[in-house]
């Protein structure tokens, strides 16, 4: 079945960047966009960007445009979102999400919580 | 940006009743809405994508319309289980915008 897992909680200082990954299985990993969502503690969900692993485009958020970077590694089946220059405001769980031909997100990684903290 | 504006923000409801919630889009997105469930500490769920079709899985008590920039979740004899937050979502465009979330408690 489809699967998205992500890499595990970080605790970053702010100014520093932290990498987080998305590995994919149980489907063909370029046929699929994956799109990165944020949760921010007790608020909604606040998307980010999205990669197309087929050629490695990718497309931001304005307001996180320059700070975000959407990578894929064909060979492991594994997109990455880095985010730098960070502040307690990017405390949140991140999330990848596949999109499907519909223009829906219909899988969703487990989440992974980034806490940002002196 | 697209602008999508739900509501109510949170709804008192009990087991059996019919619920509504509502999402408005700043501008025509034709039905390219989608609602999500997401329950505490998990991952949103995909329920309703192009305004009124049902995800492969998700129980027929729940159903989404459209009239021009309105959106509407229904959810017909709300069950234990559907205490959650729920979201909408476009996918019309870039930047691909939430609504702030309806919590059903």
């Amino acid at each position: 079945q489809v699967q998205l897992v992500q890499s595990g909680a970080e605790v970053k200082k702010p100014g520093a960047s932290v990498k987080v990954s998305c590995k994919a299985a149980g489907y063909s990993f370029t046929s699929y966009y994956i799109h990165w969502v944020r949760q921010a503690p007790g608020q909604g969900l606040e998307w980010m960007g999205v990669l197309n692993p087929r050629g490695s485009t990718t497309n931001y958020a304005p307001r996180f445009q320059g700070r975000v970077t959407l990578t894929s590694d064909t060979s492991t089946s594994t997109v990455y979102m880095e985010l730098s220059s960070l502040t307690s405001e990017d405390t949140a769980i991140y999330f990848c999400a596949r999109e499907t031909t519909d223009s829906c997100f219909d899988s969703w990684g487990q989440g992974t919580l980034v806490t940002v903290s002196s | 940006d697209i602008q999508m504006t739900q509501s109510p923000s949170s709804l008192s409801a009990s087991v059996g009743d019919r619920v509504t919630i509502t999402c408005r889009a700043s501008q025509n997105i034709i039905t390219y809405l989608n609602w999500y469930q997401q329950r505490p500490g998990k991952a949103p769920k995909l329920l309703i994508y192009a305004a009124s079709s049902l995800q492969t899985g998700v129980p027929s008590r729940f159903s989404g319309s459209v009239s021009g920039t309105d959106f509407t979740l229904t959810i017909n004899s709300l069950q234990p289980e559907d205490f959650a937050t729920y979201h909408c979502q476009q996918s019309y465009k870039s930047p691909r915008t939430f609504g702030q979330g309806t919590k059903v408690e």
